[in-house]
């Protein structure tokens, strides 16, 4: 099982400029949550996609938006990047079990995107 | 608003000693917390789930406790050793609402000495 997989693991883009960050899940999960960790700070949630559509969404602009495949993996979209979108971005995998999500209980985080902005 | 309050940016502590790591929250009623450790540059990685009416639990050198009352989790690891250095972050989670969206605290840099 190669759990949550991301890439790239690196990227540098200009300000300005548009970003496409990409999530493969773990085996087994239909859900897919982003996170923006800046340094020092703890990952902050920006949505979460489950059935190919965005179920909730955190306190991010419209600069950022997503997209969820039929394979379950997903994609993260910045557009007009500003600096301070230079951050490390996780990319966590879950499952859904409807009434009972309470019993479904750890995210699976990937390794991140360490995306800087100059 | 809701707030996660984690004791200390930093904690440094001797090899062999124990760790103790406080998670304050504030406007919660979690159903129940998480805690996950994060190497840099690294994602989180999950430790232990306590539920509310749990008022421990442990798992080898860890232990976690958990005081609705106090709006407080404790985080322990005995023993401890220089891999245990890491950031922890701490997660409550109220009923409902989706697995994905995890509110994390600042979490705690511990560095334990050799």
């Amino acid at each position: 099982d190669a759990g949550v997989t991301q890439s790239p693991t690196h990227l540098i883009k200009t300000r300005g400029q548009q970003v496409t960050l990409r999530c493969s899940p773990k085996s087994g999960h239909d859900t897919v949550s982003w996170y923006q960790q800046a340094l020092g700070q703890g990952p902050q949630f920006i949505f979460q996609y489950y059935e190919e559509e965005e179920r909730q969404r955190g306190n991010f602009p419209d600069r950022f938006s997503g997209h969820q495949f039929p394979n379950y993996s997903s994609e993260l979209n910045v557009n007009a990047l500003l600096l301070g979108d230079s951050a490390l971005y996780l990319c966590a995998s879950s499952y859904w079990t409807g009434a009972t999500r309470i019993q479904n209980t750890e995210a699976f985080f990937g390794q991140g995107t360490r995306l800087t902005v100059v | 608003s809701q707030k996660i309050e984690q004791n200390s940016e930093a904690l440094n502590i001797q090899e062999g000693k124990t760790a103790t790591l406080t998670c304050n929250y504030t406007n919660y009623s979690p159903a129940y917390l998480q805690w996950y450790r994060q190497d840099p540059g690294r994602g989180p990685v999950f430790l232990l789930l306590i539920r509310e009416n749990e008022k421990e639990k442990r798992k080898e050198r860890l232990k976690v406790t958990f005081d609705t009352t106090l709006k407080q989790s404790l985080f322990h690891i005995t023993a401890s050793q220089p891999a245990d250095s890491a950031t922890y972050l701490c997660a409550p989670r109220n009923y409902g609402g989706s697995q994905g969206n995890l509110i994390f605290g600042k979490g705690t840099k511990l560095s334990v000495k050799p």
